[in-house]
């Protein structure tokens, strides 16, 4: 099945620690997007990367760091430079160049919470 | 600022019923604005979408209108049915910039 998968589904993480989530994907996208969710709101870009070993930072990028060293792969890392990281984290992924709609597929989210 | 805004927050409606939520942007250069539902505890997932060259895209209950001098758009929902109660986002986004912003959610609930 073609997808997006995301790992692990529920995060602990004490005080001060780094955390990595995963997000991979087997659409052949060529474009990857983290979005925070916090509850009541919306979802707020973290980073997006349009092409592998590039990545542009979003609207609230601080504490968070991605690498995209793999077309299917764009994990994300929590620091513990992060003031509030307890949140759901929802990976997508879409299409670039001449399509018509920028359609995005989510994946099924990382409820982190810290200790 | 990049900003969508989203209204009601939460809705009840009677099944059968229309559901009507609103969006409004700021940026004039957004050309593409989907709708997107979301259950509790999953990721979003496409509804419907829209480009401002028209003003109304119909998919079977789900229904786009698109005010582009008021930079308004809105989903209608007809015949609400209890499968239908989820979380509803606007978003929008921009050729150059195809990263979505979001509106804050409006959370739908059908009574059977």
């Amino acid at each position: 099945d073609g997808g997006i998968t995301q790992s692990p589904k529920y995060l602990f993480r004490k005080e001060g620690q780094n955390v990595t989530l995963s997000c991979e994907q087997n659409l052949n996208h060529d474009a990857m997007y983290w979005y925070r969710q916090d509850p009541g709101q919306g979802l707020r870009l973290i980073y997006y990367s349009q092409i592998v070993n590039d990545f542009q930072k979003g609207d609230i990028a601080e504490g968070y760091s991605v690498s995209r060293e793999k077309k299917e792969s764009f994990p994300l890392t929590v620091t513990s430079a992060q003031k509030n990281p307890t949140a759901f984290y929802l990976c997508a992924s879409s299409l670039t160049g001449n399509t018509p709609y920028n359609e995005q597929f989510f994946g099924p989210g990382t409820r982190l919470t810290v200790l | 600022q990049q900003q969508v805004k989203q209204s009601p927050q939460s809705l009840i409606v009677q099944k059968g019923g229309i559901s009507i939520i609103n969006c409004a942007y700021e940026n004039t250069a957004f050309d593409y604005f989907p709708w997107y539902q979301q259950f509790p505890g999953k990721g979003p997932a496409l509804l419907i979408a829209i480009r401002p060259d028209v003003s109304e895209k119909k998919e079977g209950r789900f229904t786009i209108s698109f005010n582009k001098s008021a930079k308004q758009f809105s989903l209608h929902i007809m015949d609400s049915q209890p499968g239908d109660s989820a979380t509803y986002f606007c978003a929008a986004s921009m050729t150059g910039r195809r990263a979505l912003t979001f509106g804050s959610g409006t959370r739908l609930q059908v009574q059977p």
